[in-house]
């Protein structure tokens, strides 16, 4: 059974500062791994997806990478912004099942 | 603005009462989804839609009724809940069920007295 692991739970830094959250899952067999970001009382919105044939991706100053044998995934972001304050979701889509698998989230708070 | 609204944005109801969620989305999507997020659990998948047809009942229990008219509106109707059915009930959609990313609602914040 598929389980999606992010540590750690909760981060705060202040502003400026470069990060890193991780991912990590126990079935490799998946079709693709997405990063989701949700902000308090909304739905989530889509960051990165990236394909199982892929190792990163980037948008603007997030940067997600992919090591589908070890199971892990890094969402990278570059010199962070209070308005990057939210929760961020890795989920993986399984092979065998096409379901979106969650993990429980890093909740990010970025100080001025 | 998503492209998925969901109504209402807050619930509270007794657990003898019957309501509904509903979903709609305008982006030409035919795969639609019902998700539930409990405080510090992952997001649960209920149920999926492809093209107007149920492909996915993730064991969720029979107080939890969807419906699907048409493809670009989903329902979610409540009967007989209880109280650990309160959560946020998101509502997604995507191009297809292998289409990635999914488009998500911003949620009905249920609460069962």
């Amino acid at each position: 059974k598929q389980e999606v692991t992010q540590i750690p739970a909760a981060l705060s830094v202040p502003e400026g500062e470069n990060l890193v959250l991780n991912c990590s899952f126990t079935d490799s067999a998946i079709y693709n791994l997405q990063w989701f970001r949700q902000d308090p009382g909304k739905g989530l919105t889509s960051l990165l997806l990236i394909q199982s044939s892929q190792r990163e991706q980037t948008s603007g100053r997030l940067n997600a990478s992919l090591d589908k044998s070890s199971g892990r995934s890094t969402l990278y972001i570059a010199a962070s912004q209070p308005g990057d304050s939210a929760t961020y979701l890795c989920a993986v889509t399984n092979l065998s099942t096409d379901k979106l698998i969650f993990g429980t989230g890093t909740r990010l708070q970025v100080f001025p | 603005e998503t492209g998925v609204t969901q109504t209402p944005r807050h619930l509270v109801m007794g657990m003898t009462n019957k309501k509904s969620l509903k979903c709609e989305q305008h982006l030409g999507h035919n795969a639609m989804y019902w998700y539930k997020q409990s405080a510090k659990k992952p997001l649960e998948l209920m149920f999926v839609y492809s093209l107007e047809e149920r492909v996915e009942n993730n064991s969720v229990p029979s107080r939890f009724s969807p419906e699907c008219p048409n493809s670009s509106h989903l329902f979610l109707h409540l009967h007989t809940l209880q109280p650990e059915d309160s959560a946020l009930y998101l509502c997604a959609s995507s191009q297809d069920r292998t289409q990635q990313p999914q488009h998500f609602g911003d949620g009905t914040r249920l609460s069962i007295l």
